[in-house]
């Protein structure tokens, strides 16, 4: 089984529709994120967590709203899909560790494509 | 505010040509991270390198060689005689390492450069 484990994979929905997405990690990391891949533009912050308690914006939160369930699960939802947010979706997680934050290196999911109709 | 730039959107080359994939980067940190990571025809991330920013050494591993420079703000990877199975986008990333402007722990990555290698 891989390490982060994102569901769906792939999801097509219509305009208007509430969507969750979810991920998974068996790492025992304590932190999680949720990132978005758009062509052209790369990969984009949309929340980020350190901790169970712990939930932070990071650069395109509008539309997304995010859950930490446990330490091992964060999920993703859009509570009115629209258009423009179909795109590939990417959970990651990383250590807290004894390195300095920046350096931990994140270990991502295979992603879930999301189409928004 | 962090940002890499990443000028090269797409390279084609031929099999066992060596390339280069530009990453210029912008930080206000004084210690900071650089990596790179490879997203196949899969769609996965894969990690290649992390690079400290007080340690300005050439990496090289295998096909794989990475200049660290400073001076212009720059993290060049090179693979040497190319292969098909390089075929991939590549993403330069940059975190910071600042509680206080929000820096540390996330990555802020470039937008991409897809390499297209043929035979």
């Amino acid at each position: 089984d891989a390490d982060v484990t994102q569901t769906p994979r792939n999801r097509i929905t219509k305009t208007g529709k509430r969507i969750m997405l979810e991920c998974s990690q068996t790492k025992g990391h304590d932190r999680m994120y949720w990132y978005r891949q758009d062509p052209g533009l790369g990969l984009r912050l949309i929340y980020y967590s350190f901790d169970v308690k712990d939930i932070n914006k990071g650069e395109i939160s509008d539309g997304y709203s995010v859950s930490r369930q446990a330490q091992a699960k964060f999920s993703l939802s859009l509570e009115s899909a629209i258009p423009n947010q179909t795109a590939l979706y990417f959970c990651a997680t990383s250590e807290k560790g004894q390195l300095p934050s920046g350096a931990n290196v994140l270990t991502f999911g295979a992603g879930s494509r999301l189409t928004v109709l | 505010a962090q940002k890499v730039t990443q000028a090269q959107t797409e390279i084609s080359v031929v099999e066992k040509e060596d390339v280069t994939l530009d990453c210029v980067y912008e930080t206000r940190d004084t210690t900071y991270y650089l990596f790179w990571y490879k997203q196949p025809p899969s769609g996965e991330l894969v990690f290649l390198i992390r690079r400290n920013s007080f340690d300005e050494q050439n990496e090289i591993s295998g096909r794989y060689s990475w200049n660290f420079q400073k001076s212009t703000s720059s993290f060049n990877f090179t693979i040497t005689a190319s292969q098909v199975v390089d075929s991939a986008v590549y993403f330069c990333a940059l975190s910071g390492n600042s509680i206080n402007t929000g820096t540390a722990s996330k990555l802020t990555f470039g937008t991409g450069t897809r390499l297209q290698v043929t035979l």
